[in-house]
């Protein structure tokens, strides 16, 4: 299984700061015939179902707030918010979708310092 | 727009079957190339892949659940379905269905809590 690991566990930011989360991988997750790296992003806030707001690593979800952005290839990715707002308080998690059984990152948990 | 809604009881015994089902509006779950998930989520824990079901009814099973995972579609009411056997309090969660298309899982369901208790 390809197992995913995700930091920090929990991060306090300042509304209008920049929050960045780390996902790194146990393999690569970049595919070669099409060059997409096959690792997705999701927003879950509480009592909620989670949402995709990333996919391919880097294409935001129709919807999403431009401040959402990712970035990384191969095996290390990153979600970056660029301005949080209150409304971005959630729980984030990375998903590998190159294989089989796809997994999940252990979240981080992004709060209003 | 899609709309998937989960059924099924709330509570479920040790060692009995847990069945949950899946109702799909808003589109076919035989057309277009869709795989139609389950995902469950433990309280306060993170999200685990059970499995999923390819529109052509093919599926694909997380290994660590081994054989007592079974996913499987209705056509005839537009639903998919989850049965996971011989169940034990670790499988109290939060279960999920949802959509994917394209490598990724756009569409979720609202969740549903099934707890294994006797």
């Amino acid at each position: 299984d390809i197992v995913m690991t995700q930091s920090p566990d929990s991060l306090p930011v300042s509304l209008g700061e920049r929050a960045t989360i780390n996902c790194k991988s146990s393999q690569s997750l970049l595919y070669n015939s099409d060059n997409k790296n096959y690792v997705n992003w999701y927003q879950q806030k509480p009592g909620q179902p989670p949402r995709l707001i990333i996919y391919w690593a880097s294409t935001r979800e129709s919807g999403v707030p431009d401040r959402f952005s990712g970035s990384g290839s191969g095996t290390d990715f990153t979600l970056t918010i660029s301005s949080l707002q209150a409304e971005d308080v959630a729980v984030y998690y990375c998903q590998q979708y190159y294989s089989t059984p796809l997994t999940f990152g252990g979240g981080t948990k992004v709060e209003i310092k | 727009q899609v709309l998937l809604q989960e059924s099924g009881p709330g509570l479920v015994k040790p060692s009995q079957t847990l069945s949950l089902t899946c109702t799909v509006s808003g589109g076919s779950i035989t057309r277009g190339s869709y795989y139609w998930s389950w995902i469950r989520q433990p309280a306060g824990k993170g999200l685990e892949w059970i499995g999923r079901i390819y529109t052509s009814g093919s599926p694909n099973y997380n290994p660590s659940l081994g054989s007592r995972v079974t996913i499987s579609m209705d056509t005839s009411k537009n639903q998919f379905s989850l049965k996971l056997a011989s169940v034990t309090a670790a499988d109290t969660a939060v279960y999920y269905c949802a959509r994917d298309l394209d490598s990724r899982t756009g569409h979720w369901a609202q969740g549903t809590q099934v707890t294994v208790s006797s």
